[in-house]
């Protein structure tokens, strides 16, 4: 079947720290990999996606790379803010079998201090 | 531009009660799912369906109805509440085809007591 596991949380760093957030799938098919960002209170935001192997995916300072061979999609930023501080969703949808269906890692929350 | 709407945000039940939880989009998506988020499980896929007057289950259906008589509606029941439902549920909507990203509403948190 197809899964997500993402690194435990919670995540405390410093500002101007460097992230990663590693994310590891299995998936029978050839997945799309996405990384979600919910702040406190709010729903779900997309924040990058890669459809392919070795596509990179980035937005608001954040990348994540996905890698086939090592079945890999890590989250990192180079600096970190306060306002990153939220929580940080790995997912995947296979494309053939419902893409509508997005299978999540657990969650890793992330604080950032100033 | 609203997006996906979800209502209501809040709400409490006793053990036994029925409720609605509502879903709206106005994006003309035909793609429509609901999942439940729970400490340390990310989110689990209830129902969805991929367009109006077709639904079928997710991960975690039981004790849940859907039905999608609209494109824009998809509203999740609970026919008899139980404290394992306590839970933040979330609706979502993408369109049909490529990889197009889901759209997810901000959340309703039902707790069962």
């Amino acid at each position: 079947g197809n899964s997500v596991t993402q690194m435990e949380g919670p995540v405390t760093l410093s500002e101007e720290a460097f992230l990663t957030i590693n994310c590891t799938y299995t998936a029978t098919g050839y997945p799309s990999l996405f990384w979600y960002v919910q702040y406190p209170g709010e729903g779900l935001q997309l924040l990058l996606k890669a459809t392919k192997a070795d596509d990179k995916g980035s937005n608001k300072g954040f990348e994540a790379t996905y890698r086939k061979e090592t079945t890999s999609f890590h989250l990192e930023k180079g600096s970190v803010q306060v306002s990153d501080s939220a929580v940080y969703f790995c997912a995947l949808s296979v494309k053939g079998q419902g893409a509508q269906k997005l299978v999540f890692g657990q969650g890793t929350r992330l604080t950032i201090n100033p | 531009n609203a997006g996906v709407t979800q209502t209501p945000k809040f709400q409490v039940l006793k053990t036994g009660q029925s409720m609605t939880l509502q879903c709206a989009q106005d994006m003309n998506h035909e793609y429509m799912s609901w999942y439940r988020q729970d400490p340390g499980m990310g989110l689990r896929l209830i129902h969805y369906s991929v367009g109006a007057g077709i639904t079928d289950q997710g991960e975690v259906p039981n004790g849940y109805n859907v039905s999608r008589s609209t494109t824009e509606d998809f509203p999740l029941r609970l026919l008899s509440a139980a404290p394992s439902q306590t839970s933040v549920y979330f609706c979502a909507s993408r369109p049909v085809g490529g990889t197009q990203p889901q759209h997810f509403g901000d959340g309703t948190r039902l707790s069962i007591l």
